[in-house]
């Protein structure tokens, strides 16, 4: 079955400095990754998705995931936070195939952004 | 503008009322799907729909029902038999199953 487990369910920058959202996921085919961003009382957003062409997808708002097959992993990061990337972001896989596009979502990182 | 329309943003409901949440694309899209998100936790599936006339249950559909009669709406019954219905209602399309997903704005349920 599939999962995601997304390491920190909050992390907290200075605006300027990089971001870097854990995810790791858990599939046993190779899987449909993505992530997703939430402000609050919105509905989510999609950053970036992975669907086994280039492993280093670059996404909206100059943020960008690394498929790492080896260690089961697709963290988000971006060089320099700023204060608009204040939100909940959540790591989301693909189910099998034979469940409709159901997609299996994280328990979502809270990202805040200090001045 | 193309996109997902829900309404209303805001719902309130007597203890042991239905209420039926809206959704509406213009995406041309066949696949919707609704999903529940409660404080510090992720979406959990509700009910989606594949193709008109036809849906499935998600993992927590208990206590709700939904019907697809025409491709562009894809609404959401929350009946007194669901025992905590207090939430964030999430609709969302996709081209195709399997697609991403795009998302509708929400609707803040709470039951009084």
């Amino acid at each position: 079955a599939q999962s995601v487990t997304q390491l920190d369910s909050h992390v907290s920058v200075s605006e300027g400095t990089p971001v870097l959202l854990r995810c790791n996921y858990s599939s046993s085919y190779s899987p449909s990754l993505f992530w997703y961003v939430q402000h609050p009382n919105k509905g989510l957003q999609l950053l970036l998705k992975y669907t086994s062409a280039a492993t280093l997808v670059k996404g909206i708002n100059g943020f960008e995931a690394e498929f790492k097959k080896s260690e089961t992993s697709f963290h988000l990061t971006k060089p320099s936070a700023h204060m608009s990337d204040a939100a909940e972001y959540f790591c989301v896989v693909k189910a099998a195939y034979n469940q409709g596009g159901k997609l299996i979502f994280g328990q979502g990182t809270e990202l805040s952004v200090k001045p | 503008d193309g996109g997902i329309t829900q309404s209303p943003k805001y719902l309130f409901r007597k203890e042991g009322q239905n209420v039926t949440l809206s959704c509406e694309q213009n995406l041309n899209h066949d696949a919707m799907y609704w999903y529940r998100q409660d404080p510090g936790q992720g979406l959990r599936l509700i009910y989606y729909s594949q193709i008109v006339n036809d849906f499935q249950k998600g993992d927590i559909a208990e206590g709700y029902s939904v019907s697809r009669e025409k491709k562009e709406s894809f609404p959401l019954t929350v009946t007194s038999a669901q025992k905590n219905p207090t939430a964030f209602y999430l609709c969302a399309s996709s081209a195709s199953p399997g697609n991403e997903q795009f998302f509708g704005p929400g609707t803040r349920l709470t039951v009084l």
